[in-house]
């Protein structure tokens, strides 16, 4: 069956980074982009960025530009997601969700566990 | 980017009854590109409804979608115990993607 299963918390200082991972099974992986959503506690849902994961093409959301990467292993079949200089306000859930890959926006279809990032001193 | 906005925040309500959930966008949502979510405590979110008013795979006939343009709605036409959750939409015509920040379904 499909799966996302996404690494596992992680607890990091202010001005560190952290890198989340994505590993796919069940699926043809370039058949289906990559995104990544965040929600911090209490707060709604906030999408970070996406990658084509059949020519690792990327895109992010204005607020993340210059501090998230997203890349692809396709060989592992995994999608990653590194965000840099960390800051309280960036402790959040943080989920990897899979959209059809169809030549038109689709919706996300399938989530990973999700994977809490603390930020704190 | 669009913004949508759902009411009411919270819906009191009783196994057996009527839900209707409202999602409002601040521009038109492309091609009705909109979709439903339902969040249970501690787990991921769960497609519900796609493209405003397609029943994604395995969800049951009770819960229906309808809309278009900036309104949308999610109606469940007769509450489960297992529905009692937070129920998001999402557009996904354009980047930015956005949620709505939510509405509880509670008892």
């Amino acid at each position: 069956q499909v799966q996302l299963v996404q690494s596992g918390a992680e607890v990091k200082e202010p001005g560190a980074s952290v890198k989340v991972s994505c590993r796919t099974s069940g699926y043809s992986f370039p058949t289906y982009s990559m995104h990544w959503v965040r929600q911090a506690p209490g707060q709604n849902f906030e999408w970070m960025g996406w990658i084509s994961t059949g020519n690792g093409d990327t895109k992010y959301s204005q607020k993340f530009q210059g501090r998230v990467t997203i890349t692809r292993d396709t060989s592992a079949t995994t999608v990653y997601m590194e965000l840099r200089s960390l800051k309280s306000e960036d402790t959040a859930v943080y989920y990897c969700a899979r959209e059809e890959a169809n030549g038109r926006p689709d919706h996300f279809d399938t989530w990973g566990q999700g994977t809490m990032v603390t930020v704190s001193s | 980017e669009n913004v949508l906005t759902q009411s009411p925040g919270t819906l009191s309500l009783s196994p057996g009854e009527r839900a209707t959930l409202s999602c409002r966008a601040s521009q038109s949502v492309s091609s009705n590109y909109l979709a439903w979510y339902q969040q249970k405590p501690a787990q991921a979110p769960r497609v519900l409804i796609y493209g405003a008013s397609s029943r994604a795979t395995g969800i049951p006939d009770r819960f229906s979608g309808s809309g278009s343009g900036t309104d949308f709605s999610l109606t469940i036409s007769r509450l489960e115990p297992e529905d009692f959750a937070v129920y998001y939409c999402h557009q996904y015509g354009s980047l930015p993607a956005t949620f709505g920040q939510g509405t509880k379904v509670e008892v």
